[in-house]
């Protein structure tokens, strides 16, 4: 089993639809939780952190629980420039703050 | 402030041929990292550093070898290439830290090995 899963997809929304993607991690030692977006052939960058209570930057929400580690990202109201792979990120703890990515979601946002 | 800078960005090699991508960083991160990057795969983790002089094992190790001389600079090396580490290959680095885990990424370096 890979230590984060996430939705293969892909994604294919009309502009302004809302949007959800899933992840889930199995080392319950994790520590860190992120998106990360990634554009066709360049590094991926930052989305944003997600923390237990819930963090929201401007149209996009990302929710963490812990009991059942699960991770969510919300895009509301997805603009044409959302197009790209969305990679759900755990840090743990120990080993040198192992960093694994899942696989990634891809989602094409079409006027 | 360059950030992290990768070289080669990109190189064919023959099977059986070695090399080494460099992986430079200016920002005095404590932390680096080498994954690979496949379709449908995701990033994997290599190996990576935490301190000038260390290197660990990551999620896919053979065939890689790595040194970190120099706290600025993390080396991967292909002793023997073959074709299934035909890849793109990404650096990343990370000050030390719990409150600092977010990566900074090079920008990849596509690597075909024939």
């Amino acid at each position: 089993r890979k230590e984060v899963e996430q939705d293969p997809g892909p994604f294919n929304v009309p502009e302004g639809a809302t949007v959800a993607f899933n992840c889930t991690y199995s080392n319950s030692a994790s520590q860190s939780f992120f998106w990360y977006r990634q554009d066709c052939r360049k590094e991926p960058k930052l989305l944003m952190s997600v923390y237990s209570s819930g963090n929201e930057d401007g149209r996009f929400t990302a929710q963490l629980n812990r009991a059942s580690q699960y991770i969510s990202l919300l895009i509301r109201d997805s603009k044409l420039s959302d197009s790209a792979t969305y990679l759900c990120v755990v840090t743990a703890a120990t080993g040198g703050f192992k960093t694994i990515f899942g696989a990634g979601t891809r989602l094409f946002v079409k006027a | 402030n360059a950030g992290v800078t990768q070289t080669p960005k990109f190189r064919v090699l023959k099977t059986g041929q070695s090399m080494t991508l460099l992986c430079a960083q200016d920002m005095n991160h404590e932390y680096m990292y080498w994954y690979r990057q496949d379709p449908g795969m995701g990033l994997r983790l290599i190996h990576y550093s935490v301190g000038e002089g260390t290197t660990a094992k990551g999620e896919v190790p053979d065939g890689y070898n790595v040194s970190r001389l120099k706290k600025q600079n993390f080396l991967l090396g292909l002793e023997s290439a073959a074709p299934s580490q035909t890849s793109v290959y990404f650096c990343a680095s990370r000050r030390q830290g719990t409150g600092a885990n977010v990566l900074t990424f090079g920008a990849g370096s596509r690597l075909t090995v024939l």
